[in-house]
């Protein structure tokens, strides 16, 4: 079974709908990142989350919300979804590899592939 | 504020022919480096890493890169391209404990027959 799993996989919605975008682990890793990837433009962070009582924003965060639900579970909501939106989104997991070795090796789901029309 | 930069948007090559996909960084302290490779409709998996040490890392499918401080580059090196390798390519910087990783925007690597 994948380590990081994400849902739904593909999910094609309109203007103004609320989405949300679950991803789960069981890598039992405490930080986890939320990105979007577009053509050109690489990975873009969007939040991320160093532990169940830490959110953060990233670079793109505006019109983006994340819960952190547990060690292994971190959602991304679209409130109102819009068409620039329309993107591929990338749940991650890292940990620290300890003192002297923090590396923070990211480690992705499949993604989500969403369109919005 | 950290950030990297990857030559060319698209590279290809032949089979056989030595793969080199370039990375250059910005940073003020040393920096920890990632290759991650994207294969088609899958998610990114780490290639190599260089954190400390010898400068010269080798990973996965025969693929390594070189940190060079002094030109503030980690390029992706492979002898012999196969056509396995056609993937998306990312750099990546960060400088560990609570900083963020940042991503460059990706080099497609294209393998001919």
């Amino acid at each position: 079974d994948a380590d990081v799993t994400q849902t739904p996989r593909n999910r094609i919605t309109k203007t103004g709908k609320r989405i949300m975008l679950e991803c789960s682990q069981t890598k039992g890793h405490d930080r986890m990142y939320w990105y979007r990837q577009d053509p050109g433009l690489g990975l873009r962070l969007i939040y991320y989350s160093f532990d169940v009582k830490d959110i953060n924003k990233g670079e793109i965060s505006d019109g983006y919300s994340v819960s952190r639900q547990a060690q292994a579970k971190f959602s991304l909501s679209l409130e109102s979804a819009i068409p620039n939106q329309t993107a591929l989104y990338f749940c991650a997991t890292s940990d620290l590899a300890g003192a002297g070795g923090q590396s923070d090796t990211q480690y992705f789901g499949p993604g989500t592939r969403l369109t919005v029309l | 504020a950290q950030s990297v930069t990857q030559l060319g948007s698209h590279v290809s090559v032949s089979e056989g022919a030595l793969v080199l996909l370039r990375c250059n960084y910005s940073s003020s302290v040393p920096p920890y480096l990632f290759w991650y490779v994207q294969y088609p409709n899958q998610g990114l998996q780490l290639l190599l890493k260089y954190t400390t040490g010898a400068t010269l890392v080798k990973g996965i499918n025969g693929f390594e890169a070189e940190f060079k401080k002094s030109e503030t580059s980690f390029h992706l090196t492979k002898p012999s391209a196969h056509m396995s390798d056609a993937a998306e390519y990312f750099c990546a910087v960060s400088f560990g404990g609570y900083q963020k990783v940042t991503f460059g925007t990706g080099t497609k690597l294209q393998v001919i027959p």
